[in-house]
């Protein structure tokens, strides 16, 4: 099944405690990005890649880090987590081409104590 | 990107059509419609785009307005499943302008 898995679903964690989420895609996409949620604000990108090894920041990137090694895998990393940090994030990925629609993972429910 | 505007929230009864409606007056010549719907706290679902023609698939019809200042999604018969935050977007669809802008979409309650 073509699918963008997150992981984990939920984590708890404390502040300054670095801590990396996953996500990978299994359809060939060259294109990934990350999103975080937040009530009131919507949807926000935060780190986007167009391939493997070429990142670039999205809206709010600040407090976070991504890496591109291979095509299928796209890490969220949060060097040292602060509780403006909690929120609900989401991985996509495309194709990047025309008219491509985006597959989002089910998300990952990040709360900083 | 052009801005979207969409009423909050509607209602509509299981097993009628909804309709959600669409507001992009500063759409681009080269900017397509997206539709995107969020189930809960799911992961955003695409569900169709299109440039000026309508479209359909096996989910849902979009209607683009001749002057392409509006959009209109159909749902033919909606289910109880179908309660979700839809999002309408404008963008373009080429390499390098990737970012999907979501605004706050409408808020669609199906109704037993």
């Amino acid at each position: 099944e073509a699918q963008v898995t997150q992981n984990p679903r939920y984590l708890i964690t404390v502040t300054g405690k670095k801590l990396t989420v996953t996500c990978s895609q299994n359809m060939n996409h060259e294109y990934m990005s990350w999103y975080r949620q937040d009530p009131g604000l919507g949807l926000r990108q935060i780190y986007y890649s167009m391939n493997v090894e070429v990142t670039d920041k999205g809206d709010v990137p600040e407090g976070y880090k991504v890496s591109r090694k291979e095509k299928r895998n796209f890490p969220l990393i949060l060097e040292s987590p602060s509780p403006n940090q909690t929120s609900l994030y989401f991985c996509a990925s495309s194709l990047g081409s025309s008219g491509d629609g985006y597959t989002f993972g089910s998300g990952t429910r990040l709360t900083v104590v | 990107d052009a801005k979207t505007t969409q009423p909050p929230s509607m209602d509509c009864a299981e097993g009628r059509a909804a309709n959600l409606p669409c507001n992009h007056s500063t759409i681009s010549g080269n900017e397509y419609v997206y539709w995107y719907r969020q189930i809960h706290s799911q992961g955003p679902q695409y569900i169709i785009h299109g440039l000026k023609n309508n479209e359909t698939n096996e989910m849902a019809s979009l209607i683009i307005t001749e002057d392409r200042k509006s959009s209109t999604l159909i749902l033919p018969h909606a289910t109880l499943r179908d309660t979700a935050v839809y999002y309408c977007i404008v963008r373009f669809p080429w390499w390098g302008a990737q970012k999907l802008v979501f605004g706050q979409g409408t808020r669609l309650t199906i109704n037993p």
